[in-house]
């Protein structure tokens, strides 16, 4: 039973590019939310999404980031235009049904760095 | 809003000894869930305990017991017999009851376990 897998684990991205980061959520797991963790902070909230839905996006930048869940395959998070302000470790978690807290799993992250 | 103030940046404690890690949180919430994560070097956040604030016993989980003070909006948790494997940042979270989904964390405590 497979965990929340997150890929790259690593990415290198040159100013101006584009970050595409991948979450496939836990098997049952219907909701993903996706966490930034900047250097010496803890995890702040981004986004939360079920199956082709965003539900709160409150914590995503206005500009250049972006988040889906289709339904079929992985939730992608998009940062366009990467800037150096942009490198931080990318967690995305999965839950059943939102609430309690029970079964909040996370992946193991990927981190971004913008050269 | 919610937030979550961990007043240690840092801690270490002798293998076997017992440490308790700090952690205050500020809501108006009658109905919420309080959460103690670790994040070893690996990266991976990895729930340690969880203490619904409608209880009022003390959640424990092996040699990880948590002391919830919750008139004095206090969350802290205790590691008995620590081991070298302990040795990782410790993150207290927050997240509102009913159909909420959000976590709120703290900016964490590395705490390091020494021989």
């Amino acid at each position: 039973n497979a965990g929340v897998m997150q890929n790259p684990r690593h990415l290198v991205r040159r100013r101006g590019q584009e970050a595409r980061l991948r979450c496939s959520p836990m098997k049952g797991h219907s909701h993903v939310y996706w966490y930034r963790q900047l250097p010496e902070e803890g995890l702040k909230f981004m986004v939360y999404l079920q199956k082709e839905n965003i539900i709160d996006e409150s914590g995503m930048p206005k500009e250049r980031f972006s988040a889906e869940f289709p339904k079929e395959g992985p939730s992608i998070l998009r940062i366009q235009q990467v800037v150096r302000g942009d490198s931080a470790a990318y967690f995305c978690a999965s839950s059943p049904p939102a609430g309690t807290g029970d079964g909040y799993t996370f992946g193991s992250g990927t981190r971004l760095t913008v050269v | 809003a919610q937030t979550v103030t961990q007043s240690q940046p840092e801690m270490s404690v002798q293998e076997a000894e017992t440490v308790t890690l700090s952690c205050t949180y500020d809501t108006s919430e009658s109905n919420y869930y309080l959460f103690w994560y670790k994040q070893p070097p690996s990266r991976q956040m990895i729930l340690v305990i969880r203490q619904e604030a409608y209880k009022q016993q003390n959640a424990t989980e092996n040699r990880f017991s948590v002391n919830f003070q919750k008139a004095a909006k206090s969350f802290s948790l205790k590691i008995s017999d620590s081991q070298l494997g302990d040795t990782a940042m410790y993150f207290c979270a927050f997240m509102r009851g009913g159909s909420n989904y959000k976590l709120t964390f703290g900016k964490g405590t590395l705490l390091t376990v020494n021989p």
